[in-house]
């Protein structure tokens, strides 16, 4: 059974706070790990895909680390904005398979 | 990437009727997939489309009560069938390009009372 697990499960922070989440995921047959962006009333949208222990993604404020040995990845927000207020869902794909996991989400406000 | 139209956005039914949702994707893809997160829960799949075959359904899922069609490569339909309450969630389709992310529709939030 493929089992993603997230934390926070929420989480309310300040504008101009740092935040981070977290996701652990089997690290057994690990072939790629999703972090997906979610707001109200839109599709989800694809922050980063990552293949490779150790990698590293950043996009704007936010970045993200992947420990595939270990089973876990890191993802972070510098200085929170409103707007970055939404659902922080990370998925998991692994070898010879297909679909991808999703896990519970993070759900991140952050107040003006 | 891809662009990926998704109707009904919204629908409230009334228990034992059914609905279709459509999905309909700007470009040829191999694979979709049918999503749902019902309240409170992550997005758990339902099944995976493949054109020219039957859906493969992950486990608590069965064709009988969500058919799904995928007449060619840019079109899929999934049907809720013989509704309840606990059927109530938001439906999402949704493929994979090269790059292994996933594109998704705008979701339908179906109620049903």
């Amino acid at each position: 059974i493929l089992n993603v697990e997230q934390s926070p499960q929420s989480l309310h922070v300040q504008e101009g706070d740092s935040t981070n989440f977290t996701c652990s995921f089997p690290s057994s047959n690990f072939y790629a790990l999703h972090w997906y962006r979610w707001e109200t009333a839109k599709s989800p949208e694809a922050l980063f895909v990552m293949t490779l222990n150790g990698d590293e993604k950043k996009k704007g404020r936010i970045s993200a680390t992947l420990n595939t040995k270990e089973g876990y990845s890191y993802l972070y927000i510098k200085g929170s904005q409103p707007e970055d207020s939404a659902t922080y869902l990370c998925a998991f794909t692994n070898t010879g398979g297909f679909k991808t996991i999703f896990g519970a989400g993070t759900r991140l406000f952050v107040k003006a | 990437s891809a662009v990926i139209s998704q109707k009904p956005s919204r629908d409230i039914c009334q228990r034992g009727t059914s609905l279709t949702i459509q999905c309909q994707v700007d470009s040829q893809v191999t694979m979709m997939f049918w999503y749902r997160q019902q309240p409170g829960q992550s997005l758990t799949l339902i099944a995976t489309a493949n054109q020219g075959s039957e859906a493969t359904y992950e486990s608590g899922f069965v064709i009988d009560k969500f058919p799904i069609s995928r007449p060619n490569l840019t079109f899929s339909t999934l049907t809720v069938s013989n509704m309840s309450p606990e059927d109530s969630s938001i439906y999402l389709c949704s493929v994979r390009t090269e790059g292994e992310k996933l594109f998704f529709g705008s979701g339908t939030q179906l109620s049903v009372l």
